[in-house]
């Protein structure tokens, strides 16, 4: 299978401060990757669709300048929280596809806010 | 929204088969079935999926039933390491696809 790699796998951040994560597809190029967060003993949420090269796409309820996406390249989208507070303490997971609809996904960035 | 949907729970004796339902009432017939499992503070990995056919892979097997309302995967020899929590999802594939998750299965492995 493909391989998505996502960095840092935890952070810790003081309250007001940004945070960026990253998300890469090792061995295949993505078009499109996902983002989603994930609160404790809750399912998947998604955030938004990072398009390579064009703006990303927002789920209903996400704060597109809070939840800052690049997508500058075919391998690598990121995702910047902007002035955190700790009620953004999530974890954080991007997925990628190859097409087909099978997705990869990343281990995860466990955000703490304190 | 998830459009499937799972019993919240199930545990399973170590070595035995486990069977996990899920319920597609409202496919359309050109969505597959999906099936990941999350284990605890990991991202969801992609164990198998299938169209109208059963489908088998070193992972698990895939029963899909003739009308496409239900799916079953079953683990044919449950491990400890098998614990997770899984979710079946209903995915047209045209591209790149966002998954919409639902509450999923927590199986437990008991040893």
């Amino acid at each position: 299978g493909a391989v998505v790699s996502q960095h840092p796998s935890w952070v810790i951040c003081k309250s007001g401060t940004s945070v960026k994560i990253e998300c890469r597809s090792l061995d295949f190029q993505a078009t499109t990757m996902f983002w989603y967060r994930q609160f404790p003993k809750q399912s998947l949420m998604l955030m938004a669709t990072s398009n390579e090269g064009s703006k990303a796409t927002y789920e209903q309820g996400v704060e597109k300048d809070k939840f800052l996406i690049n997508h500058a390249s075919l391998t690598l989208s990121t995702l910047t929280v902007t002035s955190a507070h700790p009620e953004d303490s999530s974890f954080y997971i991007c997925s990628a596809s190859k097409g087909k609809g099978e997705a990869f996904f990343g281990q995860g960035t466990r955000l703490t806010v304190v | 929204d998830a459009k499937t949907t799972q019993p919240t729970s199930m545990d399973c004796a170590e070595g035995r088969a486990a069977n996990l339902p899920c319920n597609h009432s409202t496919i359309s017939g050109n969505e597959y079935v999906y099936w990941y499992r999350q284990i605890h503070s990991q991202g969801p990995q992609y164990i198998i999926h299938g169209l109208k056919n059963n489908e088998t892979n070193e992972m698990a097997s895939l029963i899909i039933t003739e009308d496409r309302k239900s799916s079953t995967l079953i683990l044919p020899h449950a491990t400890l390491r098998d614990t997770a929590v899984y979710y079946c999802i209903d995915v047209i594939q045209t591209g790149a696809n966002n998954l919409f998750f639902g509450t999923g299965t927590r199986l437990t492995v008991i040893p």
